[in-house]
């Protein structure tokens, strides 16, 4: 069945500390990958996104993720957090064709001043 | 350019009666989805539409269903509301090919009693 697990419920981290939140996922074949960011109240943004090519992938506000398929992972990461990177985050896979994402459950990271 | 809108924000309804949600596209975006986000199962497809045509549908019961106009704003129907039906929906637009980044809105918080 496929799936997406992002293995922290909670993640706390001290602003300035670098950041890794790990997703892994099962898929028949390589699907397309996406990280989230959800803040209180708000609806979802999107922080990067992989297709295809070159497995390291900038996103925006200083993110990045690593496609890794011997290990059907796909981990964000920041080298160092600010107060407000506070939020919930979701990593995602989708069929190629479609918009029918899968998500994980979610990483709730609390920053620490 | 204006955000994807979702009216109402909150919604209270009870068990038996049905609900409308509506959402508008960012403009000149053809593809609309929607997810349901509960804490127990997280955020799940519901169904996406394109130039008015579903065209793709997550494993949700019948009493889900929703529909889109020719100026691409699209509506949500829940009939029949059960007490498991309180979520966060959240609609997402895009330009419609499966690499266009979906943008979300802020989601309607529906409560039933």
């Amino acid at each position: 069945a496929q799936s997406v697990t992002q293995p922290d419920i909670h993640i706390t981290v001290s602003e300035g500390a670098s950041l890794e939140l790990r997703c892994n996922y099962s898929y028949g074949a390589t699907p397309y990958l996406f990280w989230y960011v959800q803040s209180p109240g708000q609806g979802l943004q999107l922080l990067l996104k992989y297709f295809s090519g070159d497995t390291l992938v900038q996103g925006i506000k200083g993110f990045e993720a690593e496609f890794k398929r011997s290990q059907s992972s796909f981990n964000l990461r920041k080298p160092s957090v600010h107060w407000s990177d506070a939020a919930e985050y979701f990593c995602a896979v989708g069929p190629p064709g479609t918009y029918k994402y899968i998500f994980g459950t979610g990483t709730r990271l609390k920053v620490l001043a | 350019k204006a955000g994807v809108t979702q009216t109402p924000r909150y919604l209270i309804k009870t068990r038996g009666q049905q609900v409308t949600l509506s959402c508008s596209p960012i403009s000149g975006h053809r593809s609309v989805s929607w997810y349901q986000q509960t804490p127990g199962q997280g955020l799940q497809f519901l169904f996406e539409y394109f130039s008015e045509t579903q065209r793709n549908k997550g494993n949700f019961p019948g009493r889900f269903s929703g529909r889109q106009f020719s100026n691409s704003r699209s509506e949500m129907n829940v009939s029949t509301l059960e007490l498991g039906d309180s979520a966060l929906y959240l609609c997402a637009s895009s330009l419609g090919q499966d690499t266009d980044t979906q943008y979300f809105g802020p989601g309607t918080r529906l409560t039933v009693l």
